[in-house]
C-alpha cells in the first residue's frame, strides 16, 4: 500500500517556483523519499531522493521536514513541459527481494502560460 | 543509467489469449519489477523478478496469471495470461541499479484487451 498523501492537482504559473507537498507520516528511519514524474504516454523519471538532509539537483530541490513526516519538492521556474503528474513514494529497502516503489495517486501539475 | 527497452509498445488482443512482453536492459542488473498502470491510475508493483529465482509477486497478483521469466541479468519477460478486458493497461517494466540509487523505466507497453 503507498505510504504517501498527496493533493490530486496543482496549478502553477509559467516562470514561477512549483512546490509540490507530500505527507509521509508513517514512513520508518531507513527509508529514502524519491520524486518521480510521468509525462503522458511516457514511462517514469527519476527528479530527486533523499533521506532527510535537504537535496538539489538541476531539476529540483527537496524540503524534507526534521520529523521526516513531510516533504516538498520544488521546481524552481516551472516551464510547459513540467506539466505531468509528480510522485512522491517512499522506498522499502527489503534485502534479498530489492528496493520495491510503491506508487501513490500522485499530483497533476499544470503548468500555464 | 539503465537504458530498458520493451516489446511491444502497444498491442490489441482478444479476450482469452495471452501476451509476452519482452524488457531488454543494456546492462547487467540484479533485480528487475514489473508494474500495471491502469487507465487513469497509479502504477501498481506486480512483482519483483530476481535472476535464477522465481519472481516475488505483490498481494492480488498470482504467477498462474502473470507468469514471469528472468533467464539472464539483462532480459525478462511477462506474461498476461486469459486476458480479460479488465487488463487492458499499461505494462511497465523497471530496473532498480542500487549502485545508483535510481529506478529506470522503460516506456511501457499499452495492452488493450477486446
Amino acid at each position: 500500500d503507498a505510504k504517501t498523501t498527496q493533493p490530486p492537482s496543482m496549478d502553477c504559473a509559467e516562470g514561477r517556483a512549483a512546490n509540490l507537498p507530500c505527507n509521509h507520516s508513517t514512513i520508518s528511519g531507513n527509508e529514502y523519499v524519491y520524486w518521480y514524474r510521468q509525462i503522458h504516454s511516457q514511462g517514469p523519471q527519476y527528479i530527486i531522493h533523499g533521506l532527510k538532509n535537504n537535496e538539489t539537483n538541476e531539476m529540483a530541490s527537496l524540503i524534507i521536514t526534521e520529523d521526516r513526516k513531510s516533504s516538498t519538492l520544488i521546481l524552481p521556474h516551472a516551464t510547459l513541459r513540467d506539466t505531468a503528474v509528480y510522485y512522491c513514494i517512499v522506498r522499502v529497502v527489503n534485502f534479498g527481494t530489492g528496493n520495491q516503489f510503491y506508487f501513490g495517486t500522485g499530483t497533476s501539475l499544470t503548468v500555464i502560460p | 543509467s539503465a537504458v530498458i527497452s520493451q516489446k511491444p509498445s502497444r498491442d490489441i488482443c482478444q479476450r482469452g489469449t495471452s501476451l509476452t512482453i519482452q524488457c531488454q536492459v543494456d546492462s547487467q542488473v540484479t533485480m528487475m519489477f514489473w508494474y500495471r498502470q491502469q487507465p487513469g491510475q497509479s502504477l501498481t508493483l506486480i512483482a519483483t523478478a530476481n535472476q535464477g529465482s522465481e519472481a516475488t509477486y505483490e498481494s492480488g497478483f498470482v504467477i498462474d496469471k502473470f507468469p514471469i521469466s528472468r533467464p539472464n541479468l539483462t532480459f525478462s519477460t511477462l506474461t498476461v495470461s486469459n486476458m480479460s478486458p479488465e487488463d487492458s493497461s499499461i505494462y511497465l517494466c523497471s530496473v532498480d541499479d542500487t549502485m545508483n540509487t535510481e529506478a529506470f523505466f522503460g516506456q511501457g507497453t499499452r495492452l488493450t484487451v477486446v
